[in-house]
Formats: C-alpha cells, structure tokens, sequence
C-alpha cells in the first residue's frame, strides 16, 4: 500500500456519460497530481493541485476537470465520454517541501464502451 | 516546457547481462530525475532518483549516472533478474517549495530472458 488511495479501481461506463474518479494522498502531502496512462503509451500529465489550489495544467481535455477539497482529497471528472477516454488514470501525491519523488496510487482503470 | 526524450523503447537482454536505459531533458533548470519501474497493469513505483549535485548514485544492483552538460542520465541495472522484467520511466522535474510537476519518457520495455 502506497498510501495514496484511489477509488473506484475499476469503471465500465458508456459513451456520452460522465464519471468521478477519487484520489485521497498520502497523509502529509499537500500536492496532489492526476496522469492519464493509455494502452501503450506513457504517463499523461494532466493536472496538479497544491493545498487546494491549481498549481500546473498538462494536456487536459476541456471536457475534463478537477479539484482539491479542504481535506486535501481530489476528484477529476471526466464528461462527455468518448471510447478513446479509456485509460488508466493515476493520481499521485508528493511532499510540501518537494524534496521527494511522488507516490502514485494504484489507479482507476476506465473502460468507455 | 520540458521534454524527457527515452531510449530504447524496448529491450531485451540475458538473465545475469546488464540493461541500460538512456534519457535526455531539455529544460537545463530541471534538478529531479527519478526513475519509476511498472508492472504490468500496476502502478509506478519509485526505484532510484538522482538530484543535480551529484553525478552518480547506486542503490544495489541499479545505478544512475546523470550529465548536466549534456542533459541526459542513465539508469543501468546490473545482473538482470526476470523479475526486473516491467517498463521502466525516467522523468525529470524542477524542485520547488509545492510540490514538482514530473514530465516522464516515454518508458522502456525490459525484458531478461532465462
């Protein structure tokens, strides 16, 4: 166990319609980060969140967004899906002080069919 | 922003042979390059890093050499293991107060063959 929780870890959804992927961080680490991994194909940034706030955009889609609770957990919603929306999606989170490298949860696999 | 460039995308080698991985950065204000190794349908996991002050670090039989000249590092794994078998990701990053945004390579397939 990494301590970085995701959930669900799996997700068979249609096309069209939106889901709500979970991440909670280790406890202690404020930024938090969501990568979108592919079928051969590497680690996507999409987006980080650092005590709440948007720290750094990637190549994240319009039709997908996110957010940092006060708790520190984070969600990423994905809408209007489409059948190449299917992925691995990882969340990760890091130290303050950024002195480490981050530790990624163990993913939520999503099948759009 | 910067770009994480990998060689090869795959590779195959003899169990006891050694691997090595190569990746080029372009952003020279990168000081964080950590090495992740995946199994299949698994998550990344951190195996060795390497900060900008120092040019080599070994941990057992995997080592990182980095060259801030050149803007590239290298992880080599001696005496391979079946079980070093995974896709294996550098990344490069720029410490700061907040947190780092890692941008990865595009990983590498080993394979050690019995």
């Amino acid at each position: 166990d990494s301590g970085v929780t995701q959930t669900p870890k799996h997700l068979i959804t249609a096309t069209g319609q939106r889901v709500t992927l979970r991440c909670s961080p280790r406890s202690g680490d404020l930024s938090v980060y969501w990568y979108q991994q592919s079928l051969d194909q590497g680690l996507q940034f999409l987006i980080q969140y650092y005590n709440g706030e948007e720290r750094a955009k990637g190549n994240i889609l319009e039709r997908f967004s996110a957010q940092q609770f006060p708790d520190l957990h984070s969600e990423l919603n994905l809408s209007s899906l489409e059948l190449g929306d299917s992925a691995l999606y990882f969340c990760a989170s890091s130290v303050e002080t950024g002195l480490y490298g981050y530790t990624f949860g163990s993913g939520t696999r999503l099948t759009v069919v | 922003g910067e770009n994480v460039e990998q060689h090869p995308s795959t590779l195959s080698v003899q169990e006891g042979d050694s691997a090595v991985i190569k990746c080029t950065y372009s952003d020279s204000a990168s000081n964080y390059f950590p090495w992740y190794k995946q199994e299949l349908g698994k998550r990344p996991q951190l195996i060795i890093d390497i900060r900008s002050n120092v040019g080599e670090k070994k941990d057992q039989r995997i080592a990182v050499t980095l060259n801030k000249t050149a803007k590239h590092f290298s992880l080599h794994i001696t005496e391979t293991q079946p079980e070093d078998s995974a896709v294996y990701f550098c990344a490069a990053s720029i410490l700061t107060g907040g947190g780092n945004k890692l941008t990865f390579g595009t990983g590498t397939q080993l394979k050690v063959e019995l």
